[in-house]
Order: C-alpha cells, then sequence, then structure tokens
C-alpha cells in the first residue's frame, strides 16, 4: 500500500519568511495529493491541492509542487503570519485503493513575531 | 457548501459502555464517509470506509465488531464504539466526498468528536 513520509516534523520561522514542507510518497499510481491544515482540536482544512498531471499550483501565498518522477511533493508558504501557525498534513490518493487517503505525520509550523 | 458535520463534539463515558457518533453531510450527498482517529500529536489514522446501503470495509488492525459502522442513508453515517475502554480515547473524524462537486476527490471532513473514556 501506499506510505508517505513528511519533514520536517516542526518548524519555526520568523513572520514574513517562507516556510516549506516536503513529503515523499511510494506508490507511483497516486495521483491526488491534497495539504490540509489542522489548528488544535479543530477539523482539518483543505489549503491547496494538485493532481498527477500538474507540476505547480498557486494560491496567493500558498504553492504546492510535484515531482511524480521523484514522487514527492511540497508546500510553499510565502510572507509567513502568525495565524499561520498549526500542523499541516500532507496526503496522497489512490483511486486503485479505494480512493483512500494516506496521510503524512504531519509538520507543526510556528510562526513568531 | 460541501460542509460535514459530527455529533456530539464531546463525550466522555464509563468503561465498559457504547457510544454512537453521527456523521451528516449537510448540503450534498455521500455515498462513501470515511472514518479516521487521530490520537495526541498524531496523524489521521484511517480505521474505515463507510458505504451507504452495503457493509463497511475495515482497515487492517480495525476491530469490526468493536466499531460498528452504519450508513443508513446519503447523509449520514453512524459510528458505534462499543463497550469502549480508556484506550479507545481519542479524536474520531469523518469525512465524506461531494461525488456532484467539481473536485471528486476533495475529502470535507466533520469537526470532530472528542471521546474519553472513564
Amino acid at each position: 500500500g501506499e506510505n508517505v513520509e513528511q519533514h520536517p516534523s516542526t518548524l519555526s520561522v520568523q513572520e514574513g519568511d517562507s516556510a516549506v514542507i516536503k513529503c515523499t510518497y511510494s506508490d507511483s499510481a497516486s495521483n491526488y495529493f491534497p495539504w490540509y491544515k489542522q489548528e488544535l482540536g479543530k477539523r482539518p482544512q483543505l489549503i491547496i491541492d494538485i493532481r498527477s498531471n500538474v507540476g505547480e499550483k498557486k494560491d496567493q501565498r500558498i504553492a504546492v509542487t510535484l515531482n511524480k518522477t521523484a514522487k514527492h511533493f511540497s508546500l510553499h508558504i510565502t510572507e509567513t503570519q502568525p495565524e499561520d501557525s498549526a500542523v499541516y498534513f500532507c496526503a496522497a490518493l489512490n483511486k486503485e485503493y479505494g480512493n483512500k487517503l494516506v496521510f503524512g505525520a504531519g509538520t507543526i509550523l510556528r510562526v513568531k513575531s | 457548501g460541501a460542509v460535514v458535520s459530527q455529533h456530539p463534539s464531546r463525550v466522555i463515558c464509563k468503561s465498559g459502555t457504547s457510544v454512537k457518533i453521527e456523521c451528516r453531510s449537510l448540503d450534498f450527498q455521500a455515498t462513501t464517509m470515511f472514518w479516521y482517529r487521530q490520537f495526541p500529536k498524531q496523524s489521521l489514522m484511517l480505521m474505515a470506509t463507510s458505504n451507504e446501503g452495503s457493509k463497511a470495509t475495515y482497515e487492517q488492525g480495525v476491530e469490526k465488531d468493536k466499531f460498528l459502522i452504519n450508513h443508513a442513508s446519503l447523509t449520514l453515517s453512524t459510528l458505534t464504539v462499543t463497550s469502549a475502554h480508556p484506550e479507545d480515547s481519542s479524536f474520531y473524524i469523518c469525512s465524506a466526498r461531494d461525488l456532484a462537486g467539481g473536485n471528486t476527490d476533495t475529502q470535507y471532513f466533520g469537526p470532530g468528536t472528542r471521546l474519553t473514556v472513564l
């Protein structure tokens, strides 16, 4: 089955700096890669996603890049703000396995003001 | 659009009792819902896939007789934790896909249910 690894486990940045979180996946058949933001005690919120037929996607301060050959994808947050502090999860979806999402272990992002 | 609700948000029960958690898709129909468990400072682990009108499919290591899932309508799935024990204390989250929406792969999550078993 699919295995998703996520790094780093914690990330501290100064307000205004950029943050990058990286994930790798194992199954080349996975074709959908969402990123979720979860605040303490709350539900995961989708912030951006990318499909395997696209190499990059951007939405304001957030961007995701995908390298299918290397089987890794990354989340980029620019001009970080204190409200960006949360846990971020990457995930991979494989339609051959019942459309199940496999999540990475998560990254705690702290933006220091 | 694509709102998922869960009830209750928090529940405290005694060891040995059963607890039912409801997951509802409020503005769309969901033939498939997913149930996750999240322990403190850990990731979301898929427990089972709930299929409307048929049996749920459970992930390896999840006891189907302990975690009963019923998906009787296109907007409601329930998870019953039977004979709960302290080790079942966790954050239970459901999700659903809006197959009629523009992005059929996206899973929308409920707000979660914090279960504490004393």
